[in-house]
């Protein structure tokens, strides 16, 4: 199986702030990789697809960089709403995994 | 719009088969996507089951293969997991979702889901 290795695990910042998570793959997976939001309670939320590609209706916001091994989440101004866990998720091989998450609150 | 629900008993013997339908509203089951099953044990990363297309094609996680059926019934817009052989590991959050077809040209997303329910495994 691939691992998918996020980090951090949680993070803390202001509203207005720059926040980066990072998500490793185990191996070589080029761009198959996706994002999701999760708030709790509510079902998860797709936001970027192909590693950069904004899902139709997420605020700009968001952004995914990355390719090969190493990827980058990108919220450019933390805003309140944007409290939640996001998981990454590979595609390049079966079994389909996911991150270990990166809960996001607010300082 | 598409809407994903989940329903199911929330408690399981261990050593039982737990199962869980997934109502699809508002999409024809029938039309082109994939339907999983995903979960989430208590402090756990989220773990692919498995996923089924409306001519009953599926894959499954090779950890839980021996023990999972995922089925398709197009007539009532639904689809089933059933999980056999149950034990306290296998006390989670359970996820419904739709994603693009495995092998396809689009990436295997998972453009909607539903809310989730807590299945716990306890005598």
């Amino acid at each position: 199986d691939i691992q998918m290795t996020q980090s951090p695990s949680s993070l803390s910042a202001s509203v207005g702030d720059r926040v980066s998570i990072t998500c490793q793959a185990s191996q070589d997976i080029s761009n198959f990789l996706n994002w999701y939001q999760h708030k709790p309670g509510k079902a998860p939320k797709l936001l970027i697809y192909d590693a950069s590609n904004l899902e139709t209706g997420v605020p700009s916001r968001f952004s995914g960089s990355g390719s090969g091994t190493d990827f980058t989440f990108t919220i450019s101004s933390l805003q309140p709403e944007d409290i939640a866990t996001y998981y990454c998720q590979q595609y390049d091989n079966l079994p389909l995994t996911f991150g270990g998450g990166t809960k996001v609150e607010i300082k | 719009q598409v809407q994903l629900q989940e329903s199911g008993p929330g408690l399981v013997k261990p050593s039982e088969t737990l199962s869980l339908t997934c109502d699809v509203s508002g999409y024809s089951i029938t039309s082109g996507y994939y339907w999983g099953w995903i979960r989430q044990p208590p402090g756990k990363e989220l773990q692919w089951i498995g996923s089924v297309y409306h001519s009953g094609s599926t894959y499954y996680n090779p950890s839980l293969k021996s023990r999972v059926t995922i089925s398709v019934d197009t007539s009532k817009n639904q689809f089933s997991l059933k999980l056999s052989s149950v034990t306290a590991a296998d006390t989670a959050v359970y996820y419904c979702a739709r994603h693009f077809p495995i092998g396809g040209p689009t990436g295997v997303r998972f453009d909607t889901w539903g809310q989730g329910t807590l299945v716990t495994v306890s005598s």
